[in-house]
This record gives structure tokens, sequence and C-alpha cells, in this order.
């Protein structure tokens, strides 16, 4: 069974600083997706990395895949509050999607 | 731009009661998938759906649970008998799979709160 699991599961870091949340999962696959999430909203899809060594850059978040290493990183620039929200990576296999812990991201002024 | 949406975005319910989820995908995505999340909890896969049947289930979907695809638009899943701890955000998602010109992720709907009392 796959299993997904983020680090840390809870990020506090002050605006203007840099971060990396990780992702690691169980079982090869070449389909990982990073999405957020805002209290109480939906899932917002931020990246799909279908190779490996992929690297996608939107804004102040950079998201890369490794697929020997089963890992993936969310890399945050210069964090500001905007940011502030759950991040949760997802790699597909046997028909669906299966989802990390997330990481919980407060942006401290 | 498309966006998949759901019916009811909440709704409370007495413990042994039926309930019914709706929600109508993007027009030309082909699959479909229903996660819950508890409050304050990871998502979890409750079941996927590809030409009018259930490709996978988890272990949370038992026979309390089922999905249908009633007509070409909407994608319903009714949960027979409430219990307490089916209280959640339930989630349907689709997608239009992994093709030359597809990135196979899923979108998802604003999702549908269920209470049950």
């Amino acid at each position: 069974e796959l299993k997904v699991e983020q680090n840390p599961l809870f990020l506090s870091m002050q605006e203007g600083k840099n971060y990396t949340i990780y992702c690691n999962y169980s079982t090869t696959s070449d389909r990982l997706y990073w999405y957020r999430q805002d209290p109480g909203k939906s899932l917002e899809s931020l990246f799909v990395l279908l190779s490996n060594g992929a690297v996608k850059q939107e804004g102040r978040l950079m998201a890369s895949l490794d697929t020997k290493a089963r890992l993936s990183t969310l890399h945050i620039t210069a964090a500001v509050h905007d940011l502030s929200a759950t991040y949760f990576c997802a790699v597909f296999g046997n028909e669906k999607l299966t989802f990390g812990t997330g990481t919980r991201l407060t942006i401290i002024p | 731009e498309p966006e998949v949406t759901q019916t009811p975005s909440h709704q409370v319910t007495q413990m042994g009661q039926e309930v019914i989820l709706r929600c109508v995908p993007i027009s030309n995505h082909l699959y479909f998938y229903w996660y819950r999340q508890i409050l304050g909890q990871k998502v979890e896969f409750l079941v996927s759906f590809y030409n009018n049947e259930i490709s996978e289930k988890s272990e949370i979907f038992d026979d309390q649970f089922s999905v249908e695809r009633p007509d070409g638009s909407n994608f319903t899943l009714k949960i027979r008998s409430t219990k307490l701890e089916d209280s959640a955000m339930y989630f349907c998602a689709s997608s239009d799979g992994l093709g030359t010109a597809n990135t196979g992720e899923l979108f998802f709907g604003e999702g549908s709160r269920l209470t049950v009392l």
C-alpha cells in the first residue's frame, strides 16, 4: 500500500525566510502533485510533477521530484503572509491519489 | 474556467438517516473520485469511478456507501445509514486522465460538510 509522508507537520516561519517541505512516498510513482488548502476551503492545485527531475516554479514556491529517491520538495523563498495555508503532496498509484499528512504553514510577520 | 460543483455545501442529519451528496464534474472529464477530510486531518480516499464502474475503493467505503452516475453529468455519493464518525468534509474530484496533452491532475469541488448528530 502506498504511504505518503510529509515533514514537518507544522511550520512557523518569519516573513522573508526560506524553508523546504519534504514529501516521501513508499512505492514507485512518477505522478506527484502539490495542493494548497486554506482553512475550511477546498484543495487548490499548485504543481504537477510527472517525471524524474521535474522542477516547477510559481512565484515564491518551487517544487521538484526525484523518483529514484521517492522524494519531492516544496521550497518557499522569502515567505510572505499570504503563503500561510496547509500544503499537501499527493502521489498517484493504484487508480487513486494518496495524500500526505499535510504541512500547516504559518508565516509570522 | 470549468469547475467541479458540489451540493449541498452543508448538511446536518440524524444518525441512521440516509444522505446523498451530489457532484457535477468538469464536463469532458472521465475519472471521478470521492475523498473525505475529518476536521483538521488528512485527505482520505474513498472511491474512484471510471467507465460507469468503481475502479478502486478504500476500506472506509463499506456497504453503507455507494456511488452512482445516474445521467451524463451528476456523480453522487450515498451513505445509507449515517454514523457519528461519518461527520466530515466530502470532496468530489474529476480528472481527464493522463494522456499526451493531459496532466492527470484531480480538480476538486468546494466540498460538502456533513454533520451527523
